[in-house]
């Protein structure tokens, strides 16, 4: 089955840095991906949409200067946490689709941040 | 709006006994898909099932089961002989046909005593 594969599974940072989350899809081409955080004990709530080729589509709420998002080629998408600080913290996950509407989404092993 | 409702927060059963996971879905689309994910403590997502709007026969794959009732917006999952393995946390989804974004629950927190 389709593999999506996130790099780094697991990052700590000093806060102020940026960190760069790479997912990629392994095995198909994927036009477009979402970028999911989950805090603690807490429910994924998705952040953006990642449109191959063009600007990300961010939901309400979350900041596109702080977590750039680019997906320059059908099978790569990177999440960049700017300036990042300890309430940046958290298990953020892609998820890709493979096809059109056909309801595949496949995830990636997620990476956890944490940012001292 | 799409709106998914786990009212179960957190189940412990004792090993051996059966257990359904509660899952309540709002949508205005008349096609649209449902999901259960199992996280384990690693954090991964496993995906367990996938069911169409226009499908409404249970399924059943080895110990899990799942009963998709359009009438009540209901798509409940049932564990039966629980062990140990299945202690995670559990999510329902909901995908409109034409939106590729997923809607999760608060997800429900099984716990499997020995």
């Amino acid at each position: 089955g389709a593999v999506v594969s996130q790099h780094p599974s697991r990052v700590i940072c000093k806060s102020g840095t940026s960190v760069k989350i790479e997912c990629r899809s392994l095995d198909f081409q994927a036009t477009t991906m979402f970028w999911y955080r989950q805090f603690p004990k807490q429910s994924l709530m998705l952040m953006a949409t990642s449109n191959e080729g063009s600007k990300a589509t961010y939901e309400q709420g979350v900041e596109k200067d702080k977590f750039l998002i680019n997906h320059a080629s059908l099978t790569l998408s990177t999440l960049t946490v700017t300036s990042a600080h300890p309430e940046d913290s958290s298990f953020y996950i892609c998820s890709a689709v493979s096809g059109a509407n056909t309801g595949e989404l496949f995830f990636g092993e997620g990476s956890r941040l944490t940012v001292l | 709006a799409q709106k998914v409702t786990q009212a179960q927060t957190e189940i412990s059963v004792v090993e051996k006994e059966d257990v359904t996971l509660d899952c309540v879905y709002e949508t205005r689309d008349t096609t649209y898909y449902l999901f259960w994910y199992k996280q384990p403590p690693s954090g991964e997502l496993v995906f367990l099932i996938r069911r169409n709007s226009f499908d409404e026969q249970n399924e059943i794959s080895g110990r899990y089961s799942w009963n998709f009732q359009k009438s009540t917006s209901s798509f409940n999952f049932t564990i039966t002989a629980s062990q140990v393995v299945d202690s995670a946390v559990y999510f329902c989804a909901l995908r409109d046909f034409g939106n590729e974004k997923l809607t999760f629950g608060t997800g429900t927190r099984l716990t499997i005593i020995p």
